[in-house]
C-alpha cells in the first residue's frame, strides 16, 4: 500500500499571504490528522477529520482551518500568515478508531 | 489533562549498547500508548504500540511495555546501531482520537 503523501514538501511565504498543504492518506483510511512541529511547542494536534466531518479540533487561532473530501484526501489552510507559523507540518491518517496513525514526510512551511 | 513526559536528551551511545528511553504519562482511563521515530528531514514513523495494560510492544529490536501501575511506557533496545541515530517520540492516544506527544529524545550513536 502507498504511504500517506503531502505536498508540496516545502513552501515559502510571506506574512499575510494564505497557504493550502494537501494530504492524501493511505487507501481505506477514513480518518485524516493534522499536527504542527515546532522546535519550541513540539508536536501539537491541529485538527481530524473522519468521512469530511471536523471530528476534533485543538487549540489554535481561526486562521487554522481544514477540510476532507469524498475521496479521504485533505487540505488545511492557513490565511493571514505570521511568522510563528513558520513550522513542519504533518498529516496523519488512520481508520478512524483508536489504532496507530501513520504519517507523512510533511510540508516545511518558512514564512519570511 | 493528558500528558507525556520523556528523558530530556541528547543521549549519546556507543554502538551496541543498551539503550533505555524514559517515558511517563498522565492521563484518565486507559489510552493507547505509542512510540514514534523521525529521522533527519522526514516525518514520523510507527515504531511500536501497546494497547493495554502490561501489554509488550515491539519491533526491530525495540521493545517497550505498558505499566499501569507506574504509568510508564519505556523504550529499550538491547544494542544499538549507529542507524538508530533519531529523534524518539512517546506518545499516547486520548479518547477523541487525538496522539498527545512527549517532547522528543534525541538518540547519537556513535561508531
Amino acid at each position: 500500500k502507498a504511504g500517506v503523501t503531502q505536498t508540496p514538501r516545502y513552501l515559502i511565504k510571506t506574512r499575510g499571504q494564505q497557504v493550502t498543504l494537501s494530504c492524501s492518506p493511505i487507501s481505506g483510511h477514513r480518518s485524516v490528522s493534522w499536527y504542527q512541529q515546532t522546535p519550541g511547542q513540539g508536536l501539537q494536534f491541529l485538527f481530524e477529520y473522519f468521512s469530511e466531518t471536523q471530528r476534533n479540533k485543538g487549540n489554535f487561532p481561526g486562521r487554522f482551518s481544514g477540510r476532507q473530501f469524498s475521496n479521504s484526501r485533505s487540505e488545511m489552510n492557513v490565511s493571514t500568515l505570521e511568522l510563528g507559523d513558520s513550522a513542519l507540518y504533518l498529516c496523519a491518517s488512520s481508520t478512524g478508531q483508536h489504532n496507530e496513525q501513520f504519517f507523512g514526510p510533511g510540508t516545511r512551511l518558512t514564512v519570511l | 489533562g493528558n500528558s507525556v513526559t520523556q528523558m530530556e536528551g541528547p543521549v549519546t551511545l556507543s554502538e551496541e549498547a543498551f539503550l533505555t528511553i524514559n517515558c511517563t504519562y498522565t492521563a484518565t482511563g486507559y489510552p493507547s500508548l505509542f512510540w514514534y521515530v523521525q529521522y533527519p528531514g522526514e516525518g514520523l514513523q510507527l515504531l511500536l504500540k501497546a494497547t493495554k495494560a502490561d501489554d509488550k510492544g515491539s519491533n526491530k529490536g525495540f521493545e517497550a511495555t505498558y505499566r499501569k501501575e507506574t504509568t510508564s511506557f519505556h523504550l529499550e533496545k538491547g544494542s544499538v546501531q549507529v542507524s538508530d541515530s533519531a529523534v524518539y517520540f512517546c506518545a499516547l492516544m486520548d479518547s477523541s482520537y487525538k496522539l498527545i506527544f512527549g517532547s522528543g529524545t534525541r538518540l547519537l550513536v556513535r561508531p
